[in-house]
C-alpha cells in the first residue's frame, strides 16, 4: 500500500549547523510532495513543497530535493537554529484524484545551542 | 483571523458521549480536510470535501464519525458514542485546488480526550 516513511526518528545538531531531514516514499505516481514543522501543541506549519516535475526547489534557509529514481525526499535547513527544533514531516498526494496528503511518521530535530 | 480556526482546542468527554468539533478554514479555499492524529504519530487522513463534489470519506474509520461542510464553508466533524480510541488531536486544514501551490494549511486542532 502508500506509505511514506523518514529514515531517522531522531536528528540532534549543533547550532549554526545544516540539517538534512530523509524520506522515502513508495508510491511512484505521487505528484506532489511537502513538508511541514510542527511544535508541541500546534498544528503542522507548510514549510515547502515540490511537485514531481522538479527535482530542487528551494525557500528561505530551506531546500527540498526529490529523487524519483530511488523515490527519496530530503530536507536541508541551512544555519540550523533552536527555533528549528520541531517535529518534522513529509508527505506525499497520493494516487487517487482526492486531494489526501498520506504522511510519515516524523522525524524530531533537535538543535543543540 | 487569516488561518484554519478550530474549536474547541481541547475536549474532555465520557465515553459513550456525541462530540461536535468545528473547523472554521481560510477564506477562499475550496478544500477542506480532516486528520487525525495520535500521540507521537503522523496524520492520517479522515474525509476531504471539494466545492460541491462527493466527499472523499474512505478515511473514516467507523460509520461512529461523519462530517459535513454547510455552505462550502464551515465544517463539523462528527463522533458518535465516543470510544477510548478515539482519544487524539483532530486536525483541520484548508487549500486551494489550483495555482502555484496546492499546500494544506492546518489549524492547531482539538485534542479530544475520553475518560
Amino acid at each position: 500500500g502508500e506509505s511514506v516513511g523518514l529514515h531517522l526518528p531522531t536528528l540532534s545538531v549543533q547550532e549554526g549547523d545544516n540539517s538534512i531531514i530523509n524520506c522515502a516514499y513508495s508510491n511512484s505516481a505521487s505528484d506532489y510532495f511537502i513538508w511541514y514543522k510542527q511544535e508541541s501543541g500546534k498544528g503542522p506549519q507548510f514549510i515547502i513543497d515540490i511537485r514531481s516535475n522538479m527535482d530542487k526547489r528551494q525557500g528561505q534557509r530551506v531546500t527540498v530535493l526529490l529523487n524519483k529514481t530511488v523515490k527519496h525526499l530530503s530536507l536541508q535547513i541551512a544555519a540550523t537554529q533552536p527555533g528549528d527544533s520541531a517535529v518534522y514531516f513529509c508527505a506525499e498526494k497520493g494516487s487517487s484524484n482526492t486531494g489526501k496528503l498520506i504522511f510519515g511518521q516524523g522525524t524530531t530535530l533537535q538543535v543543540k545551542p | 483571523g487569516a488561518g484554519v480556526s478550530q474549536s474547541p482546542s481541547n475536549k474532555v468527554t465520557e465515553k459513550g458521549k456525541d462530540v461536535e468539533l468545528r473547523c472554521d478554514p481560510i477564506s477562499g479555499h475550496t478544500a477542506l480536510y480532516w486528520y487525525r492524529q495520535s500521540l507521537g504519530q503522523g496524520l492520517e487522513f479522515l474525509i476531504y470535501f471539494q466545492g460541491n463534489s462527493a466527499p472523499d470519506k474512505s478515511g473514516l474509520p467507523s460509520d461512529r464519525f461523519s462530517a459535513e461542510r454547510t455552505g462550502g464553508s464551515v465544517s463539523t466533524l462528527t463522533i458518535q458514542r465516543t470510544q477510548q480510541e478515539d482519544s487524539a488531536v483532530y486536525l483541520c486544514a484548508s487549500s486551494l485546488v489550483t495555482g502555484s501551490s496546492l499546500a494544506q494549511h492546518f489549524g492547531d486542532g482539538t485534542r479530544l480526550s475520553i475518560l
